[in-house]
């Protein structure tokens, strides 16, 4: 069965740049978490979705960033203007109805120049 | 704000040797889940505890919740090169969030030469 597929899996892109990652949580999943990576801050959760709905974001950052999530099989995570500062590895994940796992994409790597 | 200490920070071993690494609360755990990432790679799961005073073994880890729920260990017997990883615990941060408001621990790299 595909796991959480995420892409791209590495971006570079200059400062100021609009920077899009995508994501396809595993079919049947209901709730969708984007967390995002960093040797300083670790690992961080920005925001998540159930049922599509944007539950709680008090991760994310500031306005420069935002999160969609049109259908149950796919989700954006925007950062518009990118800064240096937002290098690191952005994970998607996703967990069913029942139980406690969370799934992990590979992430995406994004580099701000 | 709940803090999450882990400890070492960096381990590096022969394999064969056994290793602990320790994960510590600021405060009472709601219930606490241990992740293994590989390079390149996402967390995945290794096991949740919930019970204070919990052991659960899985293969050559096994893995100890404190009889106060702040508290948890993983131990790995005769490490092989692949246990080479970032092991990280996190907080399920119950009730509010149930396990959609994770909160993680900065991890303990662990690097096993052959």
């Amino acid at each position: 069965d595909a796991g959480v597929i995420q892409s791209p899996r590495h971006e570079v892109t200059e400062m100021g740049q609009e920077v899009t990652l995508r994501c396809k949580p595993i079919s049947g999943h209901n709730s969708l978490f984007w967390y995002r990576q960093t040797m300083m801050r670790g690992l961080e959760l920005l925001i998540y979705f159930n049922n599509n709905v944007p539950i709680d974001d008090s991760g994310m950052p500031e306005d420069r960033f935002s999160a969609k999530m049109p259908n149950a099989s796919f989700s954006t995570l925007k950062i518009q203007p990118s800064e240096p500062r937002d290098s690191a590895v952005y994970f998607c994940a996703s967990k069913g109805r029942s139980g406690n796992t969370i799934y992990f994409g590979e992430g995406s790597w994004l580099t701000v120049v | 704000t709940q803090l999450l200490e882990q400890s070492p920070q960096f381990l590096s071993i022969q394999e064969g040797e056994n290793l602990t690494v320790y994960c510590n609360s600021s405060s009472v755990f709601s219930s606490l889940q241990w992740y293994r990432q590989e390079p390149g790679e996402g967390p995945v799961l290794l096991v949740t505890v919930v019970t204070g005073g919990e052991v659960k073994k899985l293969k050559r880890l096994t893995f100890q919740f404190g009889d106060a729920r702040k508290d948890s260990s993983l131990h790995i017997t005769a490490a092989q090169p692949g246990d080479t990883g970032l092991y990280l615990c996190a907080d399920s941060n119950h009730p509010s969030g149930g396990y959609n408001k994770l909160i993680f621990g900065a991890g303990t790299r662990l690097a096993v030469h052959p």
